[in-house]
């Protein structure tokens, strides 16, 4: 099993562009998990999936994020307009049915 | 909001040494994990210990747990150089009804050969 997917690792954008962070989680997986990590905040839980579905949202910052599941392989994250702030390292995680989340390698978000 | 806290934030030994993280938390929990994190790369999960558990096995890995006290300690045995990396428990809180986990800040471990 390749293990959780993220695309891309490293993304370098300008302030009040358009960010899509993409998650393609592991087979078989019904449990899909947004964070992000900064050295101030720790490891944020963002948005959380359950068959396609979100279940809590109440992580993510504010309007300018959303998250998609349009399908049980994939994923989306996107950040419109971004903001330096928002620069941080995002990871995607899965989990079967049971408590042990499965994370990816993250993709390093660096706004200018 | 941060439910676990890791203490300490760091530690240095030597290698062959035995390293114990503790993690303290503030509400019920269903359960308590540990993960790694190497420098630049995803967590990974190393053991679960539940509400009725007080105390749980894995490798060179012991994880004790203390509802009572509402804290949990890892205890890396023997280490190793490539046990370096940082240290997060994460807990579900109980009657969440999911499987959200809440991380704390980590232990950042440094062994030296």
């Amino acid at each position: 099993d390749a293990g959780v997917i993220q695309s891309p690792r490293h993304e370098v954008t300008e302030m009040g562009q358009e960010v899509t962070l993409r998650c393609k989680p592991i087979s078989g997986h019904n449990s899909l998990f947004w964070y992000r990590q900064t050295m101030m905040r720790g490891l944020e839980l963002l948005i959380y999936f359950n068959n396609n579905v979100p279940i809590d949202d109440s992580g993510m910052p504010e309007d300018r994020f959303s998250a998609k599941m349009p399908n049980a392989s994939f994923s989306t994250l996107k950040i419109q307009p971004s903001e330096p702030r928002d620069s941080a390292v995002y990871f995607c995680a899965s989990s079967p049915t049971t408590d042990t989340q499965y994370f990816g390698p993250g993709t390093r978000l660096t706004v200018l | 909001s941060q439910q676990g806290e890791e203490d300490p934030q760091a530690l240095s030994i030597q290698e062959g040494e035995n390293a114990t993280m503790n993690c303290s938390y503030k509400t019920s929990i269903n359960n308590l994990q540990w993960y790694r994190q190497n420098s630049g790369r995803g967590l990974v999960h190393l053991i679960l210990i539940r509400s009725n558990e007080r105390e749980k096995h894995s490798g060179r890995l012991r994880v004790t747990l203390d509802t009572s006290k509402k804290s949990s300690s890892l205890l890396i045995t023997a280490s190793r150089a490539a046990d370096t990396a940082s240290y997060f428990c994460a807990t579900v809180l109980s009657g969440a009804g999911s499987y959200q986990l809440t991380f704390g800040k980590g232990t950042k471990l440094s062994v030296i050969p």
